[in-house]
């Protein structure tokens, strides 16, 4: 149980494009996802904490009009990159708390995005 | 922002070696997560501890909530070479928000 599911796995844009990029909670609810960014060999950073049915918290320095959060229900967030640049290259991993006991953060597959 | 010290960065073992590493903050944690990450992954939940001096193991592996709730270890007993991967640490804060720290991973490397 407490499956974390993250689409699309990898994806590649042109500068200029926006993407968006799904995570499901497919057996739980989630009132709270989390959205991370990590970089080559380095840890997880957060980037936001995304609440069901009101509006994301961002972590200081990231910009909330380029990283667009949306929970529209109990099972998924989604993240949109506005406008990406080849500097919003990286790999983006969600996370989810599984209720009620909250036995540990379930975590997404990731999503590789390339901006070309 | 809160740090978690994770050590060592890397390492290089034996099939066969046991394995620890750590964590260690100046803060309080209230949950302590050992997580492992391969490659083009997400994080897959290790070991979750909850309560100060619990020690849980999970097969070949083993961690701790240390008794001052500021640091963590995990063991991993006779490696195998699917163990290579990088281990993270976790908490959450005690008093603080849902949302974890992450420690700086430690790389390991087993040969056959």
């Amino acid at each position: 149980g407490a499956v974390v599911s993250q689409h699309p796995s990898r994806v590649i844009c042109k500068s200029g494009t926006s993407v968006k990029i799904e995570c499901r909670s497919l057996d739980f609810q989630a009132t709270t996802m989390f959205w991370y960014r990590q970089f080559p060999k380095q840890s997880l950073m957060l980037m936001a904490t995304s609440n069901e049915g009101s509006k994301a918290t961002y972590e200081q320095g990231v910009e909330k009009d380029k990283f667009l959060i949306n929970h529209a229900s109990l099972t998924l967030s989604t993240l949109t990159v506005t406008s990406a640049h080849p500097e919003d290259s990286s790999f983006y991993i969600c996370s989810a708390i599984p209720g009620p006991r909250k036995r540990g953060y379930t975590f997404g597959s990731g999503t590789r995005l390339t901006v070309v | 922002g809160q740090q978690l010290n994770q050590s060592p960065q890397s390492m290089f073992i034996q099939e066969g070696e046991d394995v620890s590493m750590n964590c260690t903050s100046s803060s309080i944690f209230n949950t302590w997560l050992w997580y492992k990450q391969d490659p083009g992954e997400g994080p897959v939940l290790l070991i979750a501890l909850y309560k100060a001096g619990e020690l849980t193991s999970n097969g070949r592996l083993t961690a701790q909530f240390g008794i001052t709730r500021k640091d963590s270890f995990l063991n991993i007993s006779a490696s195998i070479p699917s163990d290579v991967g990088i281990y993270f640490c976790a908490g959450q804060l005690r008093g603080g928000s849902e949302k974890l720290v992450f420690g700086k991973g430690t790389k390991l490397t087993v040969n056959p």
